[in-house]
């Protein structure tokens, strides 16, 4: 496997399910990002982890949890969810250097449909 | 707070032909950096060409070439020479020095469609 990887791609949940995204990269960064892109709007941070810190927009509500147990592996929590929640959940991550662009590589998304 | 505006909601150019992606951003901060993004249909969002707010020099990146108006804030990117492999959403999106030196700001994206 290579670069950033998102497991699953599609994903149909019921509003009492919980389940689970996972992301993966292979590039051996130092930081890890979600996003949330829905129709009509521009990308939407979520939540960002490196070795220094752990940064979560403050809009995004409490039924998503991130878990980040090491730099490669980034999970997101997902419980009670709602319609509104359905959209495209992209995982990214990037290289900290001082100096450098630290430019973001992104994974394929997962498709998320709450019914 | 950082802003980046794009204008175009639609663009619609003949292979080819070289076509212009406008963006342009609202910043406070001297150093910032700002980044294209290409996201075909398929959904994964591809890095294109980066420019540093304190390089002399425009980017450029084989077909890609980044048009930097500082006193005007204004990225705009330049694809030369269209292909039908274009056709997708392209976005503009800025890091600035100040708050989490790791987040981006997007635009709201351009859809491009390249036309045989």
């Amino acid at each position: 496997e290579t670069g950033v990887t998102q497991t699953p791609r599609h994903l149909v949940m019921g509003m009492t399910n919980k389940k689970s995204l996972k992301c993966e990269q292979h590039l051996g960064h130092n930081a890890m990002y979600w996003y949330k892109q829905s129709a009509k709007k521009p990308l939407e941070l979520m939540f960002v982890y490196s070795l220094e810190e752990r940064v979560e927009n403050n809009s995004v509500p409490s039924r998503f949890s991130p878990e980040c147990p090491n730099s490669s592996h980034l999970f997101l929590h997902l419980h009670t969810l709602q319609p509104e929640d359905s959209a495209l959940y992209l995982c990214a991550s990037s290289q900290f250097r001082q100096g450098a662009p630290y430019e973001q590589y992104f994974g394929p998304g997962t498709r998320l449909t709450v019914t | 707070a950082q802003k980046i505006t794009q204008t175009q909601p639609g663009m619609f150019v003949q292979e080819k032909e070289a076509v212009t992606l406008d963006c342009t951003y609202d910043t406070s901060d001297q150093s910032y950096g700002l980044f294209w993004y290409k996201q075909p249909s398929s959904g994964e969002m591809i890095f294109l060409i980066y420019q540093g707010s304190y390089d002399e020099q425009n980017a450029t990146e084989g077909r890609y070439s980044l048009n930097f108006q500082k006193a005007r804030k204004s990225a705009n990117l330049v694809i030369s020479a269209s292909q039908l492999g274009d056709s997708a959403m392209y976005f503009c999106a800025m890091r600035a020095s100040t708050g989490s030196a790791r987040q981006l700001t997007f635009g709201s994206g351009t859809q491009l469609t390249v036309l045989p």
